[in-house]
């Protein structure tokens, strides 16, 4: 089985600080990794995901993870918080099935 | 291109009344999914279909039924609905079975059960 673990439910940053949220993942074979991100009352959109290529993967927004299969992570960062990156995000796993198993979810907060 | 729609944005029942929860995709996917969103426990899979004609259950089917209409639409029916099911739901769709394509989402549904 699949599964992801996402560290602390809350991570408060001033503007301008560095952003990183943290995700480790579980699986028995190797994994397809994605971020997610959820504006106030919106649905999910993509981030960014990992598909076996390079391991250190841009997205949007200026967000990026690396793939550690050794730690079996795939944390997030942005070098710079900005105010409108406030917002819920997502971390999740597919491996093979198409069907991905989320995490349970980080809330940015971010302080001028 | 709207994407993926779901009506209605809003909706209170009370205890035993039924509902379905509309959800269309203009982007000719092959797979459409229902997931709930609860404080704390990130999104779960209700039920899911990978082509039209089929459908699966999640992690969480019980209380609901789902119909795939056609390639496009796919609802999820509440048959009496409990204060338990109060939640956000959104409808997701991706592009193929079998191959890992990220799934776009719907702006979701916010349903108060009293």
């Amino acid at each position: 089985a699949q599964s992801v673990t996402q560290l602390g439910s809350h991570v408060s940053v001033s503007e301008g600080a560095l952003v990183l949220l943290r995700c480790n993942y579980s699986s028995s074979v190797p994994p397809y990794l994605f971020w997610y991100v959820q504006y106030p009352n919106q649905g999910l959109q993509l981030l960014l995901k990992y598909t076996s290529a390079a391991t250190l993967v841009k997205g949007i927004n200026g967000f990026e993870a690396e793939f550690k299969k050794s730690e079996t992570s795939f944390h997030l960062t942005k070098p710079s918080a900005h105010m409108s990156d406030a917002a819920e995000y997502f971390c999740a796993v597919s491996r093979g099935s198409y069907i991905p198993t989320f995490g349970r979810g980080t809330s940015l907060i971010v302080h001028p | 291109n709207a994407g993926v729609t779901q009506t209605p944005k809003f909706q209170v029942l009370k205890t035993g009344q039924s509902m379905t929860l509309q959800c269309a995709q203009d982007m000719n996917h092959n797979s459409m999914y229902w997931y709930r969103q609860d404080p704390g426990m990130g999104l779960r899979l209700i039920y899911y279909s990978a082509s039209e004609g089929t459908t699966d259950k999640g992690e969480v089917p019980n209380g609901y039924n789902v119909s795939r209409l056609n390639k496009r639409e796919f609802s999820l029916r509440l048959e009496s609905a409990a204060p338990s099911q109060t939640s956000v739901y959104f409808c997701a769709s991706s592009e193929a079975t079998g191959v890992v394509y990220e799934q776009y989402f719907g702006p979701g549904t916010r349903l108060t059960v009293t």
